[in-house]
């Protein structure tokens, strides 16, 4: 089962405006990351975020990760048409064996 | 582009057969995880390998296994193929340490169809 839940599932806005998705996780982590992909290709990581930090900012994106609430945002600004994509957020651990759990995603829709 | 090649791009594949599947590492990286996305949904991680050792996996049957090789290039063996196999297998290439991997470059996928 998938650790990480991402809402939206879906997001529809206009160029221009902000994109906030946010991603909740059920167990301790050591990082967490966010990653887009465009219509079922590779992923492309984004930025990651230690367990020890609460904010990292990587030109017009910003995340935030609450480890009291297991849960992080990926805020998009400034959207363009091109950031269309699925936004997926990962979790590492490493208890037990190492493991990235990905949750099913939050598919953006950025209308030009 | 991220420097991590796989192949083939796609197969198609028979009921109770067996896969190979290739994935070629970015150069420096010493950490390949695979992982498999059905349509729809999110990846799921199916094992990794660091220096040649596995050393995490998720929940898949051993008939899903792997190899890494000495230049940290990798293949995913499938045996016994069922029809939910059919997705898209990614790999994926860090550079990271035995205690796991941090940022991940993935390649572009290997669609496999089970019939």
């Amino acid at each position: 089962s998938q650790q990480g839940e991402e809402d939206p599932q879906a997001l529809s806005i206009q160029e221009g405006e902000n994109a906030t998705m946010n991603c909740s996780y059920k167990t301790s982590i050591n990082n967490l990351q966010w990653y887009r992909q465009n219509s079922g290709r590779g992923l492309v990581h984004l930025i990651l975020i230690r367990s020890n930090e609460r904010e990292k900012h990587s030109g017009r994106l910003r995340v935030t990760l609450d480890t009291s609430k297991k849960s992080s945002s990926l805020l998009i600004t400034a959207s363009r048409a091109a950031d269309t994509a699925s936004y997926f957020c990962a979790t590492d651990r490493n208890t037990g064996g190492f493991k990235t759990i990905f949750g099913a995603g939050t598919r953006l829709f950025v209308k030009a | 582009e991220t420097g991590v090649t796989q192949s083939p791009t796609h197969l198609i594949k028979t009921r109770g057969q067996q896969v190979t599947l290739r994935c070629s590492s970015q150069s420096g990286h010493n950490t390949v995880s695979w992982y498999q996305q059905a349509l729809g949904q999110g990846p799921q991680f199916i094992f990794q390998y660091y220096r040649e050792e596995e050393n995490g996996r998720g929940n898949f049957p051993p008939r899903f296994s792997g190899l890494q090789f000495p230049n940290y290039s990798s293949e995913l063996n499938v045996n016994a193929l069922e029809l939910d196999d059919s997705a898209l297998y990614l790999c994926a290439s860090s550079l990271g340490t035995s205690g796991g991997s941090y940022e991940q470059y993935f390649g572009p996928g290997t669609r496999l169809t089970v019939t």
